[in-house]
């Protein structure tokens, strides 16, 4: 049962243009959301995160929006850039329950960026 | 700074030895967790430890074993692994224990572990 959902395994954009990267998730009791950034051969980096009480977070280049009755959150790049071509990962994480603060994370999207 | 550490970067290992792992932060930080994460997967949560006591065990086989001496580090002991143990395990660590920008969780760089 995957509860956090990346479905574009892959995605290609070129220098200087946005890059859109998608996830979703099942689990209504999710109510924190976080995008990390992974290189190969190195750990995954915090990139920006979200609470469910707002609908878009800002920092720099990173935009990250939810759309909570959608269960729907995206990651805006812009411009981007090719240092930007590696891993991301979406996650997800819940105030509640057992699992309080556990990260669960989808499948990753690898973004490409071609000069 | 956000910097997690891990030692070793690699390490090799047969499925009769034992070896550790070793994690340290130096943030503060009060919940440290470990992960596994093989190719092209998501990082699979293992142990989280909270205020030094162990919070979490995902089930995890005890041929790995979780140590939490002080705040600042965290080990994990391997013993009698199998090939399929093969894998990078990450650390990582987070204010607390929280959903929230207080549980943001930074990572190490991990290490590459191979049985054979």
């Amino acid at each position: 049962d995957q509860q956090v959902k990346q479905n574009s395994p892959s995605l290609s954009v070129q220098e200087g243009r946005i890059s859109i990267l998608n996830c979703d998730y099942t689990n209504s009791m999710f109510d924190y959301f976080l995008w990390y950034k992974k290189y190969p051969a190195e750990g995954p980096t915090f990139l920006i995160s979200i609470s469910s009480i707002k609908d878009k977070n800002e920092d720099g280049r990173f935009t990250v929006f939810l759309n909570k009755s959608a269960k729907h959150l995206s990651l805006h790049i812009v411009p981007s850039q090719p240092g930007d071509s590696a891993v991301y990962f979406c996650a997800a994480s819940s105030a509640g329950g057992t699992s309080y603060g556990k990260l669960t994370f989808g499948q990753g999207t690898i973004l490409t960026v071609h000069p | 700074d956000t910097e997690v550490t891990q030692t070793p970067k690699h390490l090799v290992m047969g499925m009769t030895n034992k070896k550790s792992l070793k994690c340290e932060q130096h943030m503060g930080h009060r919940a440290m967790y470990w992960y596994k994460q093989k190719a092209k997967k998501p990082p699979e949560l293992m142990f989280v430890y909270s205020y030094e006591k162990l919070s979490i065990n995902e089930s995890v086989p005890s041929r790995f074993s979780p140590e939490c001496p002080n705040s600042s580090l965290l080990n994990l002991h391997l013993h009698a692994l199998q090939p399929e143990d093969s894998a990078l395990y990450l650390c990582a660590s987070s204010q607390e224990r929280l959903a929230g920008v207080q549980g943001i969780q930074y990572f190490g760089a991990g290490t590459r572990l191979s049985v054979l």
